[in-house]
């Protein structure tokens, strides 16, 4: 079975500190990971996926199957990142995606 | 740009009510997702539908049930609600054939409360 783990459920950085929300999966085929994001008052929204290598809003996410993680990181967290972040799993297995609990980021002033 | 519309973003339920969620999306894809989301246990998968008339059972399907007659409609269905399904839901759409889902493309959401 699938699984997809966020340790942290709360994070909180000040503003221009680094920031890095961890998420680990397992999973047994291959995997294809997604960063999704929700802000205050919106709709959840896809922030990066693992395939396509780039950097959105300043955030990057590689994945190590080593270490089956997909940490999202940013070098210099601004206050409108505070938002609500999800790592999910998705891929081949049946059509599903699987979420991680979310962590929430606080970027305080 | 994808659009995903839920037809109601707040309702207020009594306990043994019959529960209608509509979700409409406009690009044509193949699957169709429900999703709850409560505090501190993230997204939780109902049902999906990978094509129309279509359904299969996510990890929470208790209490519930879906229906997709057309493509571009998917519908949550509480058959009697109750206390412990008041959330807030989520519907999501995304491209994929077979067994595959790429990204996924919400709604803002239904929060559902059942008195």
């Amino acid at each position: 079975a699938q699984r997809v783990t966020q340790p942290e459920k709360l994070l909180s950085v000040f503003k221009g500190a680094p920031v890095e929300l961890k998420c680990n999966y397992s999973y047994s085929g291959s995997p294809e990971l997604f960063w999704y994001v929700q802000y205050s008052r919106q709709r959840l929204q896809l922030l990066l996926r693992h395939i396509s290598r780039e950097s959105i809003k300043g955030f990057t996410a590689d994945l190590n199957k080593g270490e089956t993680s997909f940490h999202l990181k940013k070098p210099f967290a601004q206050e409108e990142d505070s938002a609500m972040y999800y790592c999910a799993l998705g891929g081949t297995n049946a059509g599903k995606s699987t979420f991680g609990d979310g962590t929430t980021l606080t970027v305080k002033p | 740009d994808v659009k995903v519309t839920q037809s109601s973003r707040y309702l207020v339920k009594r306990t043994g009510e019959k529960v209608f969620l509509e979700c409409v999306q406009d690009m044509d894809h193949e699957n169709m997702f429900w999703y709850r989301q409560d505090p501190g246990l993230g997204l939780r998968l109902i049902y999906f539908s990978y094509d129309v008339k279509m359904k299969e059972k996510g990890d929470i399907p208790e209490g519930y049930s879906v229906s997709r007659e057309k493509k571009e409609r998917f519908s949550l269905i509480l058959e009697s609600a109750s206390t412990n399904q008041t959330s807030m839901y989520l519907c999501a759409s995304s491209w994929g054939t077979g067994w595959y889902t790429g990204e996924l493309f919400f709604g803002e959401g239904s929060r559902l409360t059942v008195l």
